[in-house]
């Protein structure tokens, strides 16, 4: 099942508009992270959060983080052409096995509008 | 430049014909690891490597290989093709340490098998 989940799948606004992007997840974690992806790129990464954190900021983007709602938000103020991109949380899960693991959402598709 | 690469960016191949995808980190990452990226279903991960001569499946294991010989190197075999391989690969690195932390990813190589 999946782990995170963002929402919208899909978010237009006008240059300059603030856009606001949510991760939900089911179970418990030790960071959650947020990666771009430009059409058909590979994925940067953002921004990560530690399950100890509520909130963290970097230029633009503001994250946060609700452990006990197992929520995240991605902020990202005064919005350009070029953050044009999709936008994806991951978070770590355990396999059955013990091993460790990145599962991500399916991403929200944000268009900014000149 | 610290960088994930990936050869060839785009292949379009038959069935059956054996291919491979090649990834190379040049960050001294000990892990390594292959994703499909797929409408609808996200980033699946392929197989992983926590270090030279260590690799484990992943959550979509069926139909590859990989071998990792040397830190650097990961590539990513396709030994029979078939056309439900069709897709978005991307490899990715990060510390061993922080398997769970950031991770750096390749270009993506777009795949077509007809």
């Amino acid at each position: 099942s999946q782990q995170g989940e963002e929402d919208p799948q899909a978010l237009s606004i006008q240059e300059g508009e603030n856009a606001t992007m949510n991760c939900s997840y089911k179970t418990s974690i030790n960071n959650l992270q947020w990666y771009r992806q430009n059409s058909g790129r590979g994925l940067v990464h953002l921004i990560l959060i530690r399950s100890n954190e509520r909130e963290k900021h970097s230029g633009r983007l503001r994250v946060t983080l609700d452990t006990s709602k197992k929520s995240s938000s991605l902020l990202i103020t005064a919005s350009r052409a070029a953050d044009t991109a999709s936008y994806f949380c991951a978070t770590d899960a355990v396999r059955i096995q013990g091993a460790q693991k990145l599962v991500f959402g399916q991403g929200t598709r944000l268009t900014i509008n000149p | 430049e610290a960088q994930v690469t990936q050869n060839p960016r785009y292949l379009i191949t038959v069935t059956g014909k054996k291919l491979t995808v090649t990834c190379s980190q040049n960050m001294n990452h000990e892990y390594m690891s292959w994703y499909r990226q797929d409408p609808g279903l996200g980033l699946r991960q392929i197989y992983y490597s926590m270090n030279v001569e260590v690799t484990d499946k992943g959550d979509v294991p069926e139909g590859y290989k990989v071998s990792r010989k040397e830190k650097r190197n990961f590539p990513l075999i396709l030994e029979s093709p078939s056309p439900n391989q069709t897709s978005l690969y991307f490899c990715a690195s990060s510390l061993v340490r922080q398997v769970t932390d950031t991770q750096y990813f390749g270009p993506g190589t777009r795949l077509t098998v007809l």
